[in-house]
């Protein structure tokens, strides 16, 4: 039974440049949601993903955007990186867009220079 | 979600059980208590979860107090492969309040020889 996974493991990118960071839900998981973990920080909500769309958002610009495919897999893309950007971006899934239990992929780790 | 309260950190001895506490004094009686760990530069891993009664795992047990203000997540058997960070996470369950877990700073477990 294959778990959460995500890709690339590591990425470095310099300011002002796009990124796209990919997630595969485990299997028979359909919601997807990301993200992401500042160097000494806990883990901070940035959006989820259920049917294709977006249903919840947490307190980042717009910059960040992301896409949920048919087979559930999803992408998350940050515009106009900033030095800030820096960090690991982890992505959870579950079954049914519901409260049920979130599994965590490894996580791709983000540098910004 | 409610906020919760963990120690910072904590150091345990092998072999002995680990017993974590964690305050959510303003939990709802709806909220469900979560516990994850993440290891370091891994993705959290899901531990436990519960809502009134007291649950045990493989990995762990999850006892509630009766008022449900705080918890104690406790590792039976403590390895040096559970030294990680710990969260406890209080999460509402209806599928309108959505999938974000709301992280604090967690405890750090150091499993001593």
């Amino acid at each position: 039974d294959a778990g959460v996974t995500q890709s690339p493991t590591h990425l470095i990118k310099t300011r002002g440049q796009q990124v796209t960071l990919r997630c595969s839900p485990k299997s028979g998981h359909d919601t997807v949601s990301w993200y992401q973990q500042a160097l000494g920080q806990g883990p901070q909500f940035i959006f989820q993903y259920y049917e294709e769309e977006e249903r919840q958002r947490g307190n980042f610009p717009d910059r960040f955007s992301g896409h949920q495919f048919p087979n559930y897999s999803s992408e998350l893309n940050v515009n106009a990186l900033l030095l800030g950007d820096s960090a690991l971006y982890l992505c959870a899934s579950n079954w049914g867009g519901s409260t049920d239990t979130q599994y965590f992929g490894p996580g791709t780790r983000l540098t910004v220079l | 979600d409610a906020k919760t309260t963990q120690p910072p950190s904590m150091d345990c001895a092998e072999g002995r059980a680990a017993n974590l506490p964690c305050n959510h004094s303003t939990i709802s009686g709806n909220e469900y208590v979560y516990w994850y760990r993440q290891i370091h530069s891994q993705g959290p891993q899901y531990i436990i979860h519960g809502l009134k009664n007291n649950e045990t795992n493989e990995m762990a047990s999850l006892i509630i107090t009766e008022d449900r203000k705080s918890s104690t997540l406790i590792l039976p058997h403590a390895t040096l492969r559970d030294t990680a960070v710990y969260y406890c996470i209080v999460r509402a369950p209806y599928k309108a309040a959505g999938n974000k877990l709301t992280f604090g700073g967690g405890t750090r477990v150091l499993v001593k020889p």
